[in-house]
């Protein structure tokens, strides 16, 4: 239970094009999903929490305008880098929250390794 | 909010010798601790957790322990191989509403 879908694996882009990650709820709903990113040799860190039909909410120092989250439906959650910069380059990864948790402890997604030149 | 320290960043044994990674965590209200195995370019891997209400879980060559009142807990790996080489991160949560803190990690390396 609790499987997520996350897509791409990896991208590479070029700075100032926006690149979408979407993760997916495939036998579960989840109206929260926890985004975190993850720089090289470093520990996971929270950027961002979905909420299915309302605003994401930032961590501090997370710029909302750049990591646009859409939470639309109880299946799919999306973050979109818009003009991406090589300091963007970095683990993304999403992990659901609240009744995922509750049912099948935190899962992960198999994470969006972006690389921006 | 809540904040995990975890030592030592790195830590080298032998195979077969015992390894042991301890987290703290300031926030009295958290009641889940998770431990993860990260590979490079992998995302985490569960591979044990203890909740508040427990002071000690084993499975197999791994077992965690809980101190509540003094709010840290360790892994314990015995008889460590080849295989146990990865980076593992403590972590830390009050409810499936609130999202995983986590320690800055430690690279174990096991050598044969």
């Amino acid at each position: 239970g609790a499987v997520v879908s996350q897509h791409p694996s990896w991208v590479i882009c070029k700075s100032g094009t926006s690149v979408k990650i979407e993760c997916r709820s495939l036998d579960f709903q989840a109206t929260t999903m926890f985004w975190y990113r993850q720089f090289p040799k470093q520990s996971l860190m929270l950027m961002a929490t979905s909420n299915e039909g309302s605003k994401a909410t930032y961590e501090q120092g997370v710029e909302k305008d750049k990591f646009l989250i859409n939470h639309a439906s109880l299946t799919l959650s999306t973050l979109t880098v818009t003009s991406a910069h090589p300091e963007d380059s970095s683990f993304y990864i999403c992990s659901p929250g609240d009744r995922a948790v509750a049912n099948y402890g935190y899962t992960f997604g198999s994470g969006t390794r972006l690389t921006v030149v | 909010g809540e904040n995990v320290e975890q030592h030592p960043s790195t830590l080298s044994v032998q195979e077969g010798d015992s390894a042991v990674i301890k987290c703290t965590y300031s926030d009295s209200a958290s009641n889940y601790f998770p431990w993860y195995k990260q590979e490079l370019g992998k995302r985490p891997q569960l591979i044990i957790d203890i909740r508040s209400n427990v002071g000690e879980k084993k499975d197999q060559r791994i077992a965690v322990t809980l101190n509540k009142t003094a709010k840290h807990f360790s892994l314990h790996i015995t008889e460590t191989q080849p295989e146990d080489s990865a980076v593992y991160f403590c972590a830390a949560s009050f409810s499936g509403n609130t999202p995983l803190v986590f320690g800055k990690g430690t690279r174990l390396s096991v050598i044969a």
